[in-house]
């Protein structure tokens, strides 16, 4: 069964660094694309970032230059390191794999919350 | 970027209605255009993807249809699991887009 979960949420400091994983199983995460994308409390979705099986990565504006993806191929496991967090970046953090060339999501993991509070 | 606008916001229907939820990018995406279903506390689930090809597993009352710029979600023949929030999402380039939501209401 193809599945995600991701791991690594909670509550962080403005400025405060966290990293979320996401364990996959019943595919090798290498090659596909993978993504993140998240759900700020009561909104829509937002892609946040992906990685192209070629090792690639895209980044919303929004997160550029502080939000860092990456995966680990001996684990079949994606990463997002996220530094500088703020307020805004408080949300719902899905991983979903992407397909190739066409980006669809699919599956998603149950997401993980990340709150940005004093 | 590429901006996704989704009509109407919200629309209330009954069990049995058929619905049209229509999606519009701001600049031509070809077929890149896919569809999702939301309920509350869940992760979203994909239900049409390049525009008009049923994922698998997702009734045929779900029909996606456009091309360009305009696209169609049509769910015929309403039943109670189908009221939820979609979602339609550009992926001709990144940044990857996602329409603000169609929230569907029991009426």
């Amino acid at each position: 069964e193809v599945q995600l979960v991701e791991s690594g949420g909670g509550l962080v400091q403005p400025g405060g660094s966290l990293r979320l994983s996401c364990a996959a199983s019943g595919f090798t995460v290498s090659s596909n694309y993978m993504s993140w994308v998240r759900q700020a409390p009561g909104k829509g979705l937002e892609w946040v970032s992906v990685i192209y099986s070629g090792g690639n990565t895209y980044y919303a504006d929004s997160v550029k230059g502080r939000f860092t993806i990456s995966r680990d191929n001996s684990k079949n496991t994606l990463y997002l390191q996220m530094n500088s967090l703020r307020a805004e970046d408080t949300a719902v953090y899905y991983c979903a794999r992407s397909s190739v060339a066409y980006n669809w999501f699919d599956p998603w993991g149950q997401g993980t919350l990340v709150t940005v509070s004093s | 970027d590429i901006q996704m606008t989704q009509s109407p916001s919200s629309l209330s229907a009954s069990v049995g209605d058929s619905v049209t939820i229509t999606c519009r990018a701001s600049q031509s995406i070809s077929n890149y255009l896919n569809w999702y279903q939301q309920k509350p506390g869940k992760a979203p689930k994909l239900l049409i993807y390049a525009a008009s090809s049923l994922q698998s597993g997702v009734p045929s009352r779900f029909s996606g249809s456009g091309s360009g710029t305009d696209f169609t979600l049509t769910i015929s023949s309403l039943q109670p699991e189908d009221f939820a929030t979609y979602y339609c999402q550009q992926s001709y380039k990144t940044p990857l887009t996602f329409g603000q939501g169609t929230k569907l209401e029991i009426k």
